[in-house]
């Protein structure tokens, strides 16, 4: 398995623009995160699914911010409209099921919004 | 509230030589403690973990320790290799949480030649 993949590595979008983060999990995990790492703050969970399903989306900082998970494979981070605030790296991981241990992550896509 | 610290935002150690890397927490409830290392440019990579039932975990190079009634835990990394060189994170997850990982801000550790 390739791992967690995550598109696109980069972006750059201005102030006010929609972006949409995405995801794919490792084949056969039933637990996917979103994580935002700044300076300011490290490591913030901003979502967690499992089994496709959102648990917990108590970390998504505002309206602004919305998650999907339409199928096991896929996922999607969306921000609209972004903000400078919201550069940031996104990371995304799986884990092989609810409350085990590990996660592996992807390599993440660093947003930066001007 | 933090409920994971790590106090030292960094530590250098000479090669060949141990890394000790510290985290200390709040919630007695945690399950299942956790050591992530990670890189610039990519995501944390799981080294090891430890569950709150034990005191001990080994692991090559690693081991964790859990000192349950101090609410603290350490890895240590022995012997130091320059590879070894990247920012560490310790993070606890519980019932509680739904299992979520609870992260600690990190450690970046730097070995010196």
């Amino acid at each position: 398995d390739a791992g967690v993949i995550q598109s696109p590595r980069h972006e750059v979008t201005e102030m006010g623009q929609e972006v949409t983060l995405r995801c794919k999990p490792i084949s056969g995990h039933n637990s996917l995160f979103w994580y935002r790492q700044t300076m300011m703050r490290g490591l913030e969970l901003l979502i967690y699914f499992n089994n496709n399903v959102p648990i917990d989306d108590s970390g998504m900082p505002e309206d602004r911010f919305s998650a999907k998970m339409p199928n096991a494979s896929f996922s999607t981070l969306k921000i609209q409209p972004s903000e400078p605030r919201d550069s940031a790296v996104y990371f995304c991981a799986s884990s092989p099921g609810q409350g085990v241990g590990a996660s592996f992550f992807g390599q993440g896509t660093r947003l930066t919004v001007v | 509230d933090q409920q994971v610290k790590q106090n030292s935002p960094s530590l250098s150690v000479q090669e060949g030589r141990i890394s000790i890397l510290n985290c200390d927490y709040t919630n007695s409830m945690f399950d299942y403690f956790l050591w992530y290392k990670k890189y610039p440019a990519e995501g944390p990579t799981f080294l090891i973990s430890i569950s709150s039932i034990k005191d001990k975990n080994e692991d090559g190079r690693f081991t964790v320790f859990l000192n349950k009634s101090a609410k603290h835990l350490s890895l240590h990394i022995v012997p130091s290799q320059p590879g070894d060189s990247a920012v560490y994170f310790c993070a606890a997850l519980s019932r509680d949480s739904n299992y979520q990982l609870i992260w600690g801000a990190g450690t970046k550790l730097i070995i010196k030649p």
